[in-house]
């Protein structure tokens, strides 16, 4: 099973600061199949940036994915106020051929 | 635009059945995977399983085996996930969400349906 931790667990941050949130994986994993998930809370999961780097469709350009192999990157450039929420990463790959990671939380400092 | 409806939040007692709907509208239905996730009150995101919406052939996760069956009403363009034997560690929101082959990542996602069991 590939596992994937993220750092930090809580990142406490203002309006208009920069969020580096980090996603490292137990095994390399494919660039392609690496993906970010913004979560709010009552609300579903909703896909921010996949194939490592690809922003999804209808995703502010303040949002941006890195990263290859075992280590991997989620800068939001310019916090707003609606940024603040959960982060999840999550893979494709091995048994199980779907993981998450156990999540980023960015809140208000 | 492609949207993923679930049903709404379900009170159970322990042992009993549920089955939660997940009805699809704006694309082909048998174009995409679906898959179900699970998130516990205040946990991350776990992954269950799929299910080819070509075949109807489910995939289930380790630990989503034997008491959770995935399954496919075409002419609704619908999918479900029933689980038996309900015990108190089922109390979770489930959520349905279309694979994105190539990338291999889910968008869009269901709103959510709260399962709560309880006695």
């Amino acid at each position: 099973e590939i596992v994937l931790t993220q750092s930090p667990g809580t990142l406490s941050l203002s309006p208009g600061e920069r969020a580096t949130l980090s996603c490292r994986a137990s095994q390399s994993v494919s660039s392609s199949y690496l993906a970010w998930y913004q979560q709010k809370p009552g609300q579903a999961p909703r896909l921010l940036v996949y194939g490592a780097s690809s922003r999804a469709s209808g995703i502010p350009d303040r949002f941006s994915g890195s990263g290859s192999g075992t280590d991997f990157t989620l800068t939001i450039s310019r916090l707003e106020p609606e940024d603040f929420a959960v982060y999840y990463c999550q893979q494709y790959g091995g048994s199980p051929p779907f993981t998450f990671g156990p999540g980023t939380k960015v809140d208000i400092k | 635009q492609v949207q993923l409806v679930q049903s709404g939040s379900e009170l159970k007692k322990p042992g009993a059945s549920v089955k939660v709907s997940c009805k699809t509208s704006g694309y082909v239905f048998n174009s995409y995977a679906l898959n179900w996730m699970r998130q516990a009150p205040g946990q991350g995101l776990e992954w269950m399983g799929w299910i080819n919406t070509n075949t109807g052939n489910p995939t289930y996760a380790q630990g989503f085996t034997g008491r959770f069956v995935f399954s496919l009403d075409t002419s609704v363009s619908t999918a479900y996930l029933q689980i038996s034997g309900l015990k108190a560690e089922d109390t979770a929101v489930y959520y349905c969400a279309r694979e994105r082959g190539r990338t291999a990542c889910f968008d869009p996602w269901g709103q959510g349906t709260l399962v709560t069991v309880s006695s």
